[in-house]
Parts: C-alpha cells; structure tokens; sequence
C-alpha cells in the first residue's frame, strides 16, 4: 500500500543510453512531480504535472521528458544520457496545485558511465 | 544568492541536548514554508509546516519571520533518531504553482 511508488530503484547505464523512470501513485492527487537530488544533496524541481498542464522548469534540458498517461502516473524519459544525470531522481505527489504537503517516492538512483 | 540558504553542518550534539537550525529565504513573495526531513538515502518527509505565529509539535517548534526573511526550527531533548538532514522549503507567491524549493540541509547527529 504504498503511497507513491517508483521504479527502478537503481539503474545503471551507458553515457548515450536512452531511460525510463517510472512514478506511480495511489493517493488520487491531481498533481505530480519530478525532483532530482544531485551529488551535492541539493534537491531541485524538475517538472510539475497538473492534470493536462505542464509546468517546465527551464533549466532542464529537453533530453528529460516528463509523459502522463493518467493523472495516477508520471514517468521520466531521458534521452542520449550524460554524465552529469547521474542523481537520485525523486517522485512526489500533492492533491492541490497550491499549499499542499508533497508526498515523495523512495527515489531512483541513476548513475551513468 | 541561493533562494534558500542553510548551513549544512554537520551538527553534532549529546542526547538530551536543544538544538537550533536557521534558514533564510531571498522571495520576500515566498508563500508558504516547511520543513522537511530526510534520512540517508531515503526521500524527504514533511516534519512540520511553518506559520508566522509559531507552532510547535512535540519536541519541534517552527517560527518563521517574514520581516528577517528566516525560518527556523528548534529541537528540543534530541533523540538518536533526530539523526537526519533538515530541509528547510519554500513554495513560490501564490498562483506560481507547487514547486517546492528547498534548501541545501543541515544536517543533524545526535550522540549517545
């Protein structure tokens, strides 16, 4: 009964590789997130997904593209991997837009070689 | 500037001990304010919401100081599980979305 769950937990690949992270939740919230936690223990929002809506943040390069095939699921593709992705890449979710506690999945740790 | 400034630590201190964590905040629009903890290797989890009159749960009081742009949180009679990363969070003016913004952490050791 877990409230937001992600997997893989880890995943390893090559410099070049084209990935998938997968988020699902079951708490029926209306938005999610994407958060990534680099080496340096700084977390930073990637995207936001309410809904239909998108809300990118512009820092992320366009290699990374969040997909929504239902508001229970928001799952990360990032193409043509660099070294600099490895991270730990946090799913989180809210039932409101605004002012609400994020729920966060357990993480994915990407390292890329 | 970083839009939310903590001093990492590490803070080390006896079980029993108080101990107090700042953060400052440069959006003086800034909306809402939390903190956040976050074990090792483990994912954040909210501790507490922060409000301008001061609220406390349990061990744990939260202030913040909108005039200061600061929050702070105050630990008191520190346990060994205390032992974690505090993430002092931001949420950007209203109508600007949910997109927490956080800080780099303090982290926290408790001794036996």
């Amino acid at each position: 009964d877990t409230a937001v769950s992600q997997t893989p937990k880890y995943l390893v690949t090559q410099m070049g590789n084209d990935k998938s992270i997968k988020c699902e939740q079951n708490l029926g919230h209306d938005t999610m997130y994407w958060y990534k936690q680099d080496s340096k223990k700084f977390l930073k929002i990637m995207f936001s997904y309410n809904n239909k809506e998108l809300i990118i943040n512009e820092t992320v390069p366009n290699r990374f593209s969040p997909k929504s095939p239902d508001k229970a699921h928001l799952n990360l593709h990032i193409n043509s991997l660099e070294l600099g992705d490895s991270a730990v890449y946090f799913c989180a979710s809210s039932q409101l837009v605004e002012e609400d506690t994020q729920y966060f999945g357990p993480g994915t740790r990407l390292t890329v070689l | 500037r970083k839009e939310v400034e903590q001093d990492p630590g590490p803070f080390n201190v006896p079980e029993g001990a108080t101990v107090a964590f700042n953060c400052t905040y440069s959006n003086s629009a800034s909306q809402s304010f939390f903190w956040y903890r976050q074990d090792c290797r483990k994912e954040p989890k909210l501790l507490m919401s922060v409000y301008s009159s001061g609220n406390e749960d349990g061990r744990f009081t939260a202030q913040l100081n909108r005039a200061s742009q600061y929050i702070s949180l105050l630990i008191r009679d520190s346990k060994l599980s205390d032992s974690a990363t505090y993430l002092c969070v931001v949420t950007p003016p209203m109508g600007a979305g949910n997109m927490l913004t956080f800080g780099g952490g303090t982290r926290l050791m408790v001794k036996p």
